[in-house]
């Protein structure tokens, strides 16, 4: 199976900042990423595919890169709509598996 | 609009099964890979697998191989995960979630599984 690994697995950042969200395949993943977004007793929603593309309705701020085993999700001028968990997902093989997420919190 | 609609929450006694249902609307039901996804309290996102409603075909990871069984019903729009030999270690929230095919594009609100006696 790949190995998602995430970080950090916490973040505390201000509003307006930007903040960067990391993740590592444990192989080449051939930008087969997504990113998601989780509020507390929601599900999860889309934000990025194909680690770069925006998915339908995702505010620009939200932008994705990476290629081959390192990807990352940034977010600019973070708001207080930001405040949730995140996590990426391959889907480059099965498995399909997911990094164990980033919580977002407001400093 | 897309909408996935998952059954209620389940109490279930260990070594039973349990059967949860995702009905979908808004578009064509048959024409989409469906996934299934376990969150357990306070942990991450595990696959589960998915069905093709238009012809059954399925997918499993094979850690929920003889755990889980995936079916859908065409006339209804609705898919369906069995969970059998019911543990604690399956209390979980489940999601049902369609692949657009890049990601996971809707998702259904979730079905909060407790195993208890």
């Amino acid at each position: 199976d790949i190995q998602m690994t995430q970080s950090p697995a916490s973040l505390s950042a201000s509003l307006g900042e930007t903040v960067t969200i990391e993740c590592r395949a444990s192989e080449d993943i051939y930008s087969n990423l997504a990113w998601y977004q989780q509020k507390p007793g929601n599900s999860p929603q889309l934000l990025i595919y194909d680690a770069n593309s925006l998915a339908d309705g995702v505010p620009s701020r939200f932008s994705g890169s990476g290629s081959g085993t390192q990807y990352s999700l940034k977010i600019n001028s973070l708001q207080s709509e930001d405040v949730a968990s995140y996590f990426c997902q391959q889907y480059n093989n099965y498995p399909y598996t997911f990094g164990a997420g980033t919580k977002l919190e407001l400093k | 609009q897309v909408q996935l609609q998952q059954s209620g929450a389940e109490l279930v006694k260990p070594g039973s099964s349990v059967k949860i249902s995702c009905k979908a609307s808004g578009y064509t039901f048959t024409s989409y890979d469906m996934h299934w996804i376990k969150q357990q309290p306070g942990n991450g996102l595990e696959w589960i697998g998915w069905i093709y409603p238009g012809n059954g075909n399925t997918k499993y990871n094979q850690k929920f191989n003889g755990k889980a069984t995936l079916t859908a019903d065409k006339s209804s729009s609705t898919a369906y995960m069995q969970l059998s030999s019911l543990t604690s270690e399956d209390s979980a929230v489940y999601f049902c979630a369609r692949e657009d095919p890049q990601g996971f594009d809707y998702w259904g609100q979730g079905v909060m599984v407790t195993v208890s006696s």
